[in-house]
């Protein structure tokens, strides 16, 4: 089955600093990645809407300098936190969608990364 | 308006018991697709059922069902003979137009399920 990791699982990371986190579909080619953050005990908010070899999509509020996204292969997608400060410590999820076929289990999502910023 | 409702915080269920999680949704578009995720602790987001909006028939799989009620724009999933391992926090998700377009998803609040032993 499609298998989508995100790499690191957790990080810890002082005020000021930058953070990249990576997702890849490990299985499958993902035109499209989808990435979301989620504060505890809350659902998961979309960010941004990646697509390979094309500038990502932000959603409104979402701050494209902060959040830099470079989808530079099919099967690559990252994620870096510029700057990184207190706030936006949260745990960060992708998702990659399979578009061999039309398979309706259509988002497949990685683990997540648990972002902590001192 | 928000797209997905999922009104209850917490459910608890007795083991072996089945319970209904709820969800109503919100759109207007004719084609949309309804999912339903399992996130335990770890966070990872586990895919458990699916029903698009032309299936006429509710879709199951394995012990869980969605109660798929089109004119009252509910989704609800069963799950039947909880176990302790159900203990998780559920969402129901939402994705206009047709299938596998890339169109992103509308999450619910979720719903947090504690099964009693």
């Amino acid at each position: 089955g499609a298998v989508v990791s995100q790499h690191p699982s957790r990080v810890i990371c002082k005020s000021g600093t930058s953070v990249k986190i990576e997702c890849r579909s490990l299985d499958f080619q993902a035109t499209t990645m989808f990435w979301y953050r989620q504060f505890p005990k809350q659902s998961l908010m979309l960010m941004a809407t990646s697509n390979e070899g094309s500038k990502a999509t932000y959603e409104q509020g979402v701050e494209k300098d902060k959040f830099l996204i470079n989808h530079a292969s099919l099967t690559l997608s990252t994620l870096t936190v510029t700057s990184a400060h207190p706030e936006d410590s949260s745990f960060y999820i992708c998702s990659a969608r399979d578009n061999s076929l039309a398979v309706y289990n259509e988002q497949f999502f990685g683990p997540g990364t648990r972002l902590t910023v001192l | 308006a928000q797209k997905i409702t999922q009104t209850q915080p917490g459910m608890f269920v007795q083991e072996k018991e089945a319970v209904t999680l709820d969800c109503t949704y919100d759109t207007s578009d004719q084609s949309y697709g309804l999912f339903w995720y399992k996130q335990p602790s770890s966070g990872e987001m586990i895919f458990l059922i699916y029903q698009g909006s032309y299936d006429e028939q509710n879709a199951t799989e394995g012990r869980y069902s969605l109660n798929f009620q089109k004119a009252r724009k509910s989704a609800n999933l069963v799950i039947s003979a909880s176990q302790l391992g159900d203990s998780a926090m559920y969402f129901c998700a939402m994705r206009e137009g047709l299938p596998n377009t890339g169109n992103q998803f509308y999450f619910g609040t979720g719903t947090s399920l504690t099964v009693i032993p």
